[in-house]
């Protein structure tokens, strides 16, 4: 079936350090979308990409598209304590039907 | 404009009974789809939906779980005759109108917990 995969599912770090996590489809995406979900909460949108090797950025955030619009990274420069929560990635398969990833889980340490 | 309206935001349920969980999506967006999530994982699809259609129901378990989005009124996850493993949050999720790719982007609502005791 068609998949999303993210990895890493975990990741630690001190407060300062860089963090990515990396999405990849079993099929090619109209476009990809990211959320950040808070301990807690609920998803909220942050971004989305559509065009092949697209890259955009957010303050600290940088978000890149594959060129095969099969896989995309978020990378989180300087992480702060701000940051901790679950981001997942969401590919647009077909029709309309977005499929999650697992998400990855970002711990910061002061 | 109000986001997106879940209830109840917790459920318990005992095992047997049903469970009805509403969302009331975005004014304006005609699309909604329902997710499920267990503690620390990631979200699961469920069913996407359009008013009075069922688009894509291909993560719905075959039997127990249905879900609609009538012409007037909220969208509606059942679930009957709950068992313990179906105690999660559910998620559901709006977006607009879609023209080509865009404007895809999914409004989520706060989620239902529903705890089967």
């Amino acid at each position: 079936g068609q998949q999303v995969m993210q990895i890493p599912q975990y990741q630690h770090v001190q407060e300062g350090e860089d963090f990515t996590t990396y999405c990849n489809s079993s099929t090619t995406l109209s476009n990809i979308q990211w959320y950040k979900q808070r301990p807690g909460g609920h998803p909220v949108f942050l971004i989305q990409l559509v065009k092949s090797g697209e890259v955009k950025k957010q303050k600290r955030l940088t978000f890149q598209f594959g060129e095969a619009k099969k896989n995309s990274s978020l990378h989180i420069t300087a992480t702060q304590t701000t940051d901790v929560g679950t981001y997942f990635c969401a590919g647009l398969i077909s029709a309309n039907k977005l499929i999650f990833g697992a998400g990855t889980r970002l711990a910061v340490h002061p | 404009n109000a986001g997106v309206m879940q209830n109840p935001r917790h459920l318990v349920r005992r095992r047997g009974q049903e469970a009805r969980l509403r969302c009331s999506p975005m004014k304006g967006h005609s699309h909604v789809y329902w997710y499920r999530q267990l503690p620390e994982e990631g979200l699961k699809f469920m069913v996407y939906l359009q008013k009075e259609n069922i688009i894509d129901e291909s993560g719905m378990p075959k039997e127990r779980f249905s879900a609609e989005f009538p012409k007037e009124g909220p969208s509606i996850l059942r679930i009957q005759q709950v068992v313990r493993g179906d105690s999660a949050a559910y998620f559901c999720a709006s977006s607009p109108r879609v023209s080509g790719i865009m404007n895809t982007e999914a409004f989520f609502g706060q989620g239902t917990r529903l705890t089967v005791v």
